[in-house]
């Protein structure tokens, strides 16, 4: 089964400052999706940002954008003019292709605190 | 609202016992994901469903059962239930072609 690895499990930035988290993830397939879903003290799973395998053009969602290394199986979180609201538990997931159960694989997660 | 809903939102019950979670895909929704997300950790893959078949199984205990109905909406049943079954258990739903899960506000379990 693919892996999906989050190395920093706490990560600090200062308001109005950019912060990057990391995740890298295992495969052989070719054809997948890669999210980074949001968890505030809600608990709610809130989707930020998604990327197609296929596409090698960065995804970007306002101040959120991604670097997406195929090769190196790498796809970091870049959170930029970060607010106290973006404080959250981050989880990088990894989605199968529709042909290979397309089922869907988290990492452990990032702890992000913004600080004032 | 996400239009996943999960019933109930908290449970708390005794080791030993029995007790089903239950899903309602959003509309249109084929396929269901079961989720287990213990205190402070990541959320580790139970089961998926797809029409009403099991497409894919994770680590889900021998204790734990789910099946998705014609109408869609899914349930997860935990027997046995252990102390470290104490968890936050979510549903996501996704649509065919679809890449993104959207996912329930969870079921909060406490056993005691």
């Amino acid at each position: 089964a693919q892996t999906v690895t989050q190395s920093q499990p706490e990560m600090s930035v200062q308001e109005a400052e950019t912060v990057t988290l990391s995740c890298t993830y295992d495969t052989s397939e070719s054809d997948y999706y890669l999210f980074w879903y949001k968890q505030p003290p809600s608990r709610q799973m809130i989707l930020v940002i998604r990327q197609e395998a296929y596409k090698q053009q960065n995804a970007t969602e306002n101040r959120f954008s991604v670097n997406f290394q195929k090769a190196a199986k790498s796809f970091s979180l870049k959170i930029s003019d970060s607010q106290l609201g973006d404080a959250a538990m981050y989880f990088c997931a990894y989605r199968s292709p529709p042909y290979n159960n397309n089922d869907m694989r988290f990492g452990a997660g990032t702890r992000l605190t913004v600080k004032p | 609202d996400s239009g996943v809903t999960q019933t109930p939102k908290h449970l708390i019950t005794a080791t030993g016992q029995r007790v089903t979670l239950r899903c309602s895909p959003r509309s249109g929704d084929l396929s269901v994901y079961w989720y287990q997300q213990s205190l402070d950790q990541g959320l580790q893959f139970l089961i998926q469903y797809y029409n009403g078949e099991e497409r894919a199984k994770g680590n889900i205990l021998e204790r734990f059962s789910a099946q998705q109905f014609p109408d869609l909406h899914s349930e997860l049943n935990l027997s046995s239930l252990e102390l470290g079954d104490s968890a936050l258990y979510f549903c996501a739903s996704s649509a065919t072609g679809a890449n993104v899960l959207t996912f329930g506000a969870g079921s909060r379990l406490t056993v005691l």
